[in-house]
């Protein structure tokens, strides 16, 4: 089966600008989570989709930063507009239930 | 809530040699217990994981962890390490059911010929 497909792999954005990551999960998981990592950090919980719905957004950091899940597919990411602090890499990852996460790469999004 | 801490940023080994990465979590609540890898350029890889039942877990590539309740420890080991191991290696918590994962700064493991 395929992955968990995130795109743009890389993205190096200005301070103020607008960016948008998206989250492919496994086919037929119905629950998605984004993960972020700040440099020399922990990896860090943002939120969490049941199909489209959010069941937990309690990591997100502020309100510069928007997800969607329309229909219950795939997933984006919204920040607007960057900050430097926002620099890191974003994980998403998406399991069927209360199983184990299957990670994608990533999304390494600098901010200068 | 729940915390882990890999006290090992970084952990240097020859090729062969044993290894064991260190990993202490807290929590009021039963957990269920995980380590993850990351390779180069790639995603997270669960590697192994503890749920219940036998606290030593066996995972993929030689790896194996031990829980330890009573420590509140999930040391993971390997015995002989390979060149191809060299990763970041990430401990993870989860209250017991839920998958909300709090994770360890991570280990970052280099095998040295």
């Amino acid at each position: 089966e395929a992955g968990v497909t995130q795109f743009p792999s890389h993205s190096v954005i200005e301070k103020g600008q607008t960016v948008t990551l998206r989250c492919d999960p496994i086919s037929g998981h119905d629950n998605l989570y984004w993960y972020r990592r700040v440099m020399g950090k922990e990896i860090k919980f943002l939120l969490h989709f049941v199909k489209e719905s959010k069941q937990d957004e309690s990591g997100m950091p502020n309100n510069r930063f928007l997800a969607e899940r329309t229909g219950g597919t795939y997933s984006t990411l919204k920040v607007q507009p960057a900050e430097l602090e926002d620099s890191g890499v974003y994980f998403c990852a998406s399991s069927p239930n209360n199983s184990p996460l299957h990670f994608g790469n990533g999304t390494r999004l600098t901010v200068t | 809530a729940q915390s882990v801490t890999q006290l090992d940023s970084q952990v240097p080994v020859f090729e062969e040699a044993p290894v064991e990465l260190r990993c202490n979590y807290s929590s009021s609540v039963s957990v269920y217990l995980f380590w993850y890898v990351q390779y180069p350029n790639q995603g997270l890889q669960l590697l192994l994981k503890y749920l219940s039942g036998s606290t030593l877990v066996k995972g993929i590539n030689g790896f194996e962890a031990e829980f330890n309740k009573s420590q509140t420890s999930f040391h993971l080991r390997k015995p002989s390490v390979h060149i191809s191991d060299t990763a970041e290696y990430f401990c993870a918590v989860t209250r017991a059911r839920r998958n909300k994962l709090t994770f360890g700064t991570g280990t970052q493991l280099k095998v040295e010929l």
